[in-house]
């Protein structure tokens, strides 16, 4: 059974432009949940998909935005990059949404100059 | 809207010590509150899953605990050792689909031999 992956593990773009990060769920996972984890700061969450469709959406603007595809992998967009936006970028899969376990991916460190 | 505290929010042991690490979240409306740990610029390991209904769950040195009612979870770590040094989250959950784990700024753990 292999656990949550994402790719790539570290990357580094300039303000202004757009980013894609990817997250590859565990077998048997059909919801996947994206956070932002700030330095020193606890991860904050940006939004949940379930079978494909957005079900739950944390304090982030519209320029963060995510699919999930029918084998249940996702990917996280942002737009117009800020500095701000410079963090780790964790990934969670769930058997299921709702009340019950998540397991992390190793994460994606961004850095925006 | 939920908010987490975790207490102390740095710690440092010698090896052989047993610890508590603490967490107090607002809002008593949860279903389960889950551990985890990270180690530095890396993912989050799931360490336990509290359903509110246990109260309690065991992990071989780990043992936590849920007090619903007064909004407090504690993590005992028995006999520290220098590999059990690293940040330590907890992140309660509302009984929603869609809902997102709130997560506090963690306790960082340093264990020395």
């Amino acid at each position: 059974e292999t656990g949550v992956t994402q790719s790539p593990t570290h990357l580094i773009k300039t303000r202004g432009q757009q980013v894609t990060l990817r997250c590859s769920s565990q077998s048997g996972h059909n919801t996947v949940s994206w956070y932002q984890q700030a330095l020193g700061q606890g991860p904050q969450f940006i939004f949940q998909y379930y079978r494909e469709e957005e079900n739950g959406r944390g304090n982030f603007p519209p320029r963060f935005s995510g699919l999930q595809f029918p084998n249940y992998s996702s990917e996280l967009n942002v737009n117009a990059l800020e500095l701000d936006d410079s963090a780790l970028y964790l990934c969670a899969s769930s058997p299921r949404t709702g009340n019950t376990e998540a397991f992390f991916g190793q994460g994606t460190r961004l850095t925006v100059v | 809207k939920q908010e987490v505290t975790q207490i102390p929010a740095a710690l440092s042991v010698p090896e052989g010590e047993n610890l508590v690490l603490n967490c107090s979240f607002t809002d008593s409306a949860i279903y389960n509150l889950q551990w985890f740990r990270q180690d530095p610029g890396k993912g989050l390991t799931s360490l336990l899953l509290i359903q509110s209904s246990q109260r309690e769950q065991t992990s071989g040195r780990l043992n936590a605990s849920l007090d619903k009612s007064s909004g407090r979870s504690t993590l005992y770590i028995a006999a520290s050792q220098p590999g059990d040094s690293a940040t330590y989250l907890c992140a309660p959950q509302a009984n929603q689909a869609g809902t997102a784990l709130i997560f506090g700024k963690g306790t960082t753990l340093s264990v020395s031999s």
